[in-house]
């Protein structure tokens, strides 16, 4: 099982404000994503990394932007938050070989008032 | 289009019932997993087929890749309350691809 941690696990705020939404994993994995989930729905990836100083933006379009200048952290962040960013953020990461594997953290849940 | 189609979409059954939930594509691919994600929780890695014909057990949980590597199957037998959640199949072809999801809901 893969130790890969977000925080925070909820976070509500007022339009307009800038959060950052940290990703972090032990296990050493050079593949990292952000997919952004509404409840019970399907999961849409928004941003991938492959290693260190590699990004890049995934199939649904987001406002958000990602960085990765360590291997084991892959943080997210908003400029400028509004309502229709109020959804479920999960993290992933996988191993660069093998089975194309993902093992999640436990998400964010964000609330933009 | 879902490049991974899952079927059924919702499926609601008492206790101690079989149920199978299948992930279908075109597509050939290399691997196929299978997650169950709780409501507010991250998906769970449950299994990973690699071999065209697969058969993997895990408890009362059996997945079956198929022969040519285009679809899969999960099989629960004797479903219990605890089973209660999404279950969502995925896999790689160039990038990775996420199933919509089959709903499970078990009645006591």
């Amino acid at each position: 099982e893969a130790d890969i941690y977000q925080t925070p696990r909820y976070l509500v705020i007022g339009t307009g404000k800038k959060i950052t939404l940290e990703c972090s994993q032990t296990m050493g994995h050079d593949k990292m994503y952000w997919y952004q989930q509404d409840p019970g729905m399907e999961l849409h990836l928004i941003h991938y990394s492959y290693g260190v100083n590699s990004t890049e933006k995934g199939d649904l379009s987001s406002e958000s932007t990602v960085s990765r200048i360590r291997t084991e952290h892959f943080p997210l962040t908003l400029e400028s938050a509004r309502p229709s960013h109020t959804s479920q953020y999960l993290c992933a990461s996988g191993p660069r070989t093998g089975a194309d594997t993902q093992y999640f953290g436990p998400g964010t849940r964000l609330t933009v008032l | 289009t879902q490049l991974l189609e899952q079927s059924p979409q919702f499926l609601s059954i008492q206790e101690g019932e079989n149920l199978t939930v299948y992930c279908n594509s075109s597509s050939v691919f290399s691997s196929l997993q299978w997650y169950r994600q709780e409501p507010g929780e991250g998906p769970v890695l449950l299994v990973t087929v690699v071999t065209g014909g697969e058969v993997k057990k895990l408890k009362r949980l059996t997945f079956q890749f198929g022969d040519a590597r285009k679809d899969s199957s999960l099989h629960i037998t004797a479903a219990q309350t605890g089973d209660t959640g999404l279950y969502l199949c995925a896999g790689g072809i160039a990038k990775f691809y996420f199933g919509s999801g089959t709903k499970l809901n078990v009645k006591p």
